[in-house]
């Protein structure tokens, strides 16, 4: 198995919802990634985590709350979000922090 | 500081023809640089890195690019364009091989004409 799979594919929530985002992998791999893409624009690093322990928050709003329960899963808490923040959604993982990531295919996420 | 430049947002080329992609980069270490494709709807997928070694780098599905230092470019090329190459490609550098100090480039829309 060398997928990385994200459910749900699309999201469409209102400000005041709270949602969450899956991302599972079966790989072995022990770091794992949040990215934000808008339209047309490269991806954005939020979080990361190695050894399911939070390395790296990139500045990110509190609105956005990781989470991973255990070396298999990761889980991104939406509560209440802006406009601004509809985007695709992508996760990724890799064996360690250096070696090569691997892409799910994303959640859309639309906030209205 | 590391960054990157994906010179032209959009490029189009013919079926059967030469894909050339440029991509610049400024590096205060020695780079790595990748090639990541974007199907739409998709993830992104490594087409190739280029670690140290050997500056022409083969990757997937037939592209290749070569780490010019002199140039700082790491330019991403295919002999004969497919439709199935239409995608976003991302150019991406980071001083480590670490994905997390990568740096991604705007990104270019290649479009394969029939």
């Amino acid at each position: 198995d060398t997928e990385v799979t994200q459910t749900p594919k699309h999201l469409v929530m209102g400000m005041t919802n709270k949602k969450s985002l899956k991302c599972e992998q079966h790989m072995g791999h022990r770091a794992m990634y949040w990215y934000k893409q808008k339209a047309k624009k490269p991806p954005e690093l939020m979080f990361v985590y190695s050894y399911e322990k939070l390395s790296i928050n990139e500045s990110v709003p509190s609105r956005f709350s990781p989470e991973c329960p255990n070396s298999s899963l990761l889980n991104l808490h939406l509560h209440a979000l802006q406009p601004e923040d509809s985007a695709l959604y992508l996760c990724a993982s890799a064996l360690g922090v250096g070696e090569k990531l691997f892409f799910g295919s994303g959640t859309q996420l639309s906030v209205l | 500081a590391q960054s990157v430049t994906q010179l032209g947002s959009h490029v189009s080329v013919s079926e059967g023809a030469l894909v050339l992609l440029r991509c610049n980069y400024s590096s205060s270490v020695p780079p790595y640089l990748f090639w990541y494709v974007q199907y739409p709807n998709q993830g992104l997928q490594l087409l190739l890195k280029y670690t140290t070694g050997a500056t022409l780098v083969k990757g997937i599905n037939g592209f290749e690019a070569e780490f010019k230092k002199s140039e700082t470019s790491f330019h991403l090329t295919k002999p004969s364009a497919h439709m199935s190459d239409a995608a976003e490609y991302f150019c991406a550098v980071s001083p480590s091989g670490s994905a997390r100090q990568l740096t991604f480039g705007s990104g270019t829309q290649l479009t394969v004409l029939p």
